[in-house]
């Protein structure tokens, strides 16, 4: 019954590797996000997707991909990983407008290690 | 966009007494909304307020909302052990629909 889920939720890979992150939400919201967190806990924004379209697109190098396949899934795609990305990176929905008290729903989060 | 800044950056209180945090930012918004981590764990959303409200109660918590000091505190009343957590103030920036962050506050609650 989990809301968002994002699936691995750990995933250590040498450099230079590609990787991939799933997300699923059956909350039936209409936009999709990924954040990454850092050692800090500080939390960026990299992505959002509205209905299979990408709205927010922060300054994320083009190593990270994201696909939409349905208003449902997020993936993140990441090309030949450096140190520096490792972090917690989460999925997260919300139904935009916000209706009534509502925010965002955040899955627990992948912690990736680039070693 | 650049992110809020949550005041005290920690806080550490005795079980029953009451914990406020503070947020403050810097651009105009739809809404301000606050989350709690816990240590390892995704952010859990508590409440949301509208930039055209000034309070707002959802059981033990109570936050307000300044857009004229663009700030935002929220009040967690007779703390308990279980609310031990990072708590994250999140704007709803105008015009660009970003829920932004703050920096968080750890709160720590001593039994």
């Amino acid at each position: 019954d989990t809301a968002v889920s994002q699936t691995p939720k750990y995933l250590v890979t040498q450099m230079g590797n590609d990787k991939s992150i799933k997300c699923e939400q059956n909350l039936g919201h209409d936009t999709m996000y990924w954040y990454k967190q850092d050692s800090k806990k500080f939390l960026k924004i990299m992505f959002s997707y509205n209905n299979k379209e990408l709205i927010i697109n922060e300054t994320v190098p083009n190593r990270f991909s994201p696909k939409s396949p349905d208003k449902a899934h997020l993936n993140l795609h990441i090309n030949s990983l450096e140190l520096g990305d490792s972090a917690v990176y989460f999925c997260a929905s919300s139904q935009r407008p916000a209706r009534g008290n509502y925010g965002y729903t955040f899955g627990s989060g992948t912690r990736l290690t680039v070693v | 966009s650049q992110q809020g800044e949550e005041d005290p950056q920690a806080l550490s209180i005795q079980e029953g007494e009451n914990a406020t945090m503070n947020c403050s930012y810097k651009t105009s918004i739809n809404n301000l909304q606050w989350y709690r981590q816990n240590s390892g764990r995704g952010l859990v959303h508590l409440i949301l307020i509208r930039s055209n409200e000034r309070e707002k109660h959802s059981g033990r918590l109570r936050v307000t909302l300044d857009t004229s000091k663009k700030s935002s505190s929220l009040l967690i009343t007779a703390s308990r052990a279980a609310d031990t957590a990072s708590y994250f103030c999140a704007t709803d920036e105008v015009p660009s629909e970003k829920l932004v962050f703050g920096k968080g506050t750890k709160l720590t609650v001593n039994p």
